[in-house]
């Protein structure tokens, strides 16, 4: 079955470098969540896209935007790179909710991002 | 706000053992509760849910069970494999009528277990 994918799987750059990180949903699913994860800690919640629509909003710093296109495929742009933003990004999908009280978010591999 | 709290690790046990993981929840309203499971290098993948007051979730041998009275979901096996190593987190989403909300997550749990 298609997955997720993220790309890059792997990013280095520089202190005050940008970085663009590209994420495709499973076919179908019209909603995208971004979440960072630091080294041993667990996943924070940055941004959720529902028909490129921004729809949620979590810890996100001002340094990055995102958005979601008209495939449904969606970008998270960062700025100004700073040391602490070495992390795991990872982007998850998923459908319409329907009459489910919740949407199972299919999660992507992640790309690690290092910023020396 | 949300929050989730789970126990700390890494929890090590041998092949065959009882498993259970805690975990609690704060949360405003009714949420849905997740247990995710990371494998080494990988991304999360979605091992059970509930989302109501003595709902089960169940899969792959695992068990969890929403109680409401106490705002737990305690994740459980009956006879853990090495196979099982992994880190496990608890989360929670809760409905704010925007459609996409976001999972709040535990600090995670590392499973470690040896044959």
């Amino acid at each position: 079955a298609a997955g997720v994918i993220q790309s890059p799987r792997h990013l280095i750059k520089e202190k005050r470098e940008t970085a663009t990180l590209k994420c495709y949903p499973i076919p179908r699913h019209d909603t995208v969540y971004w979440y960072q994860q630091g080294p041993g800690q667990d996943p924070q919640f940055l941004i959720s896209f529902y028909e490129k629509m921004q729809s949620d909003k979590g810890s996100i710093p001002d340094r990055f935007s995102a958005q979601q296109f008209s495939d449904y495929h969606s970008e998270l742009n960062m700025s100004s790179l700073e040391l602490g933003d070495s992390a795991l990004y990872f982007c998850a999908s998923s459908p319409s909710r329907g009459s489910e009280p919740y949407n199972e978010q299919f999660f992507g591999p992640g790309t690690r991002l290092t910023v020396l | 706000g949300n929050s989730v709290t789970q126990m700390e690790g890494p929890v090590t046990l041998s092949e065959e053992a009882f498993l259970t993981i805690n975990c609690t929840y704060t949360a405003t309203g009714y949420p849905s509760l997740f247990w995710y499971v990371q494998y080494p290098g990988e991304g999360l993948q979605l091992l059970l849910k509930a989302t109501k007051a003595d709902d089960k979730g169940s899969n792959k041998g695992f068990e969890a069970t929403y109680r409401k009275e106490t705002t737990s979901f305690h994740l459980e096996k009956g006879s853990v494999q090495v196979s099982d190593s992994a880190v496990y987190f608890c989360a929670l989403s809760e409905f704010e009528g925007g459609g996409a909300d976001g999972l709040t997550f535990g600090k995670g749990t590392h499973l470690i277990i040896q044959p």
